[in-house]
């Protein structure tokens, strides 16, 4: 049973520090999404990456958000230094492309910044 | 830019009963996607149905089944016989057929199952 996973599955920091979230997304799959849930905005789209190449971030607040995807079986989603606003669900989906294809979500990633 | 509406934050239903959560959106293109989302509270997102536009026929999967309306942009998800696991969060997302890929949320819909 292919699945995104994703790790940790809880992450609680104070404010400052580095979070690295992972995610390795299904085999053989070339898209890869971050999204985050937050209350007051829902989910929303961060980055997404094609073949490794990063296609679209202009959702993510570029002084303090990093991601990227070393090979094709991981991909990093870094905040530094982190605030308490960062406190959200963080979801990695992938799926096979072409457009339209869809997308299936890991189980997330609960970060508080303290 | 495209927007994705849910007007019902929350619903109830009886179990074994049927339920329809409704779901507009905005857009100016002709080629997209829809897709209803499931997320229990174990946060898990879990594809329940997905909907090409230039498809007329609406997609079923089981007891859950669409009410696409292409030219009203609408898009209701029915769910027949509802059983307790239906007890969820539902996501109508939108996916443009050219360019960005990205997902486009509405604010998800609270349904409840009442035994």
């Amino acid at each position: 049973d292919a699945r995104v996973t994703q790790t940790p599955r809880h992450k609680v920091t104070e404010m400052g520090q580095e979070v690295t979230m992972r995610c390795q997304p299904i085999l053989g799959h070339n898209t890869v999404f971050w999204y985050r849930q937050t209350m007051m905005q829902g989910l929303e789209l961060l980055a997404y990456f094609r073949n490794r190449a990063p296609l679209d971030d202009s959702g993510m607040p570029k002084d303090r958000f990093s991601a990227e995807m070393p090979d094709a079986t991981l991909a990093t989603l870094k905040i530094q230094p982190s605030e308490p606003r960062d406190s959200a669900v963080y979801f990695c989906a992938s799926g096979l492309g072409p457009v339209g294809d869809t997308q299936y979500f890991g189980p997330g990633t609960r970060l508080t910044v303290l | 830019a495209q927007t994705v509406t849910q007007s019902q934050p929350e619903m109830s239903v009886q179990e074994a009963e049927t339920v329809t959560l409704s779901c507009t959106y905005d857009t100016s293109e002709s080629d997209y996607y829809l897709f209803w989302y499931k997320q229990p509270p174990s946060r898990q997102m879990i594809l329940v149905i997905r909907q090409e536009a230039y498809k007329q026929q609406n997609a079923t999967e089981n007891r859950f089944s669409v009410n696409f309306q292409k030219a009203a942009k609408s898009f209701s998800l029915k769910i027949s016989d509802s059983q307790l696991g239906d007890a969820a969060m539902y996501f109508c997302a939108y996916r443009s057929g050219e360019g960005a890929q990205k997902l486009v949320f509405g604010q998800g819909t609270r349904l409840t199952i009442n035994p």
